[in-house]
């Protein structure tokens, strides 16, 4: 199956920077990589996401690249503020059916 | 709030018994997705169901099974249950397992399980 890996696994960064969250995943056949915010005590929430035919997509201060070739993609949140602390997932669609694999987690603290 | 809802919020239970988490998609939502989150194995996906029947199984163990019913509402059934079976489990719903919009899964709040 699916093997998805995200680094790093915590990331803390001043109110106002960039935050850089990456993944790799080892099935050729993926073709959906969507991201999740999850809030403590909340389900994951959709944050934006991105389908293999396109390169990169953005959503005001969100942005997901793709590179197929190297079987990365990377999420970007600029100019971070404090309610962007949490914790953000990557997933990788499977072959079958739609189930996702997820990574592993990276908790982002944006110190204020 | 997604739209996904499950029940209980919280369930603590004892070793060997058995439960049953119930999810009620999106409205329109044809397809149920279980997964399981725990702190040593992060988000697991367990098993698919779409408008009613099996689509696809991951890594759900033979003590637990799940069922979707006519109203589309879900039920994930965990039959002698140990410790390590303590987690969260989360529900999620598409429209269909297809591609383009319809792909995308909403997550509910989850049902938190501790297994004394």
């Amino acid at each position: 199956g699916e093997n998805v890996e995200q680094h790093p696994s915590t990331l803390s960064v001043q109110e106002g920077d960039s935050a850089v969250i990456k993944c790799t995943y080892s099935d050729s056949a993926s073709n959906y990589f969507p991201w999740y915010k999850q809030e403590l005590g909340k389900g994951p929430q959709l944050i934006i996401d991105i389908r293999s035919n396109v390169g990169e997509k953005k959503d005001q201060r969100i942005a997901v690249t793709l590179n197929k070739t190297a079987k990365h993609f990377s999420l970007h949140i600029t100019e971070t503020q404090p309610e962007d602390s949490a914790v953000y997932f990557c997933a990788a669609r499977g072959r079958l059916g739609n189930q996702f694999y997820f990574g592993t987690g990276t908790s982002l603290t944006v110190i204020p | 709030d997604s739209g996904v809802t499950q029940t209980p919020k919280h369930l603590i239970t004892a070793t060997g018994q058995r439960v049953t988490l119930r999810c009620s998609p999106r409205s329109g939502d044809l397809s149920v997705y279980w997964y399981q989150q725990s702190l040593d194995q992060g988000l697991q996906f367990l098993i698919q169901y779409y408008n009613g029947e099996e689509r696809a199984k991951g890594n759900i163990l033979e003590r637990f099974s799940a069922q979707q019913f006519p109203d589309l509402h879900s039920e994930l059934n965990l039959s002698s249950l140990e410790l390590g079976d303590s987690a969260l489990y989360f529900c999620a719903s598409s429209v269909a397992p297809g591609s383009g919009a319809q792909e995308t899964q909403y997550f509910g709040p989850g049902t938190r399980l501790l297994v004394l």
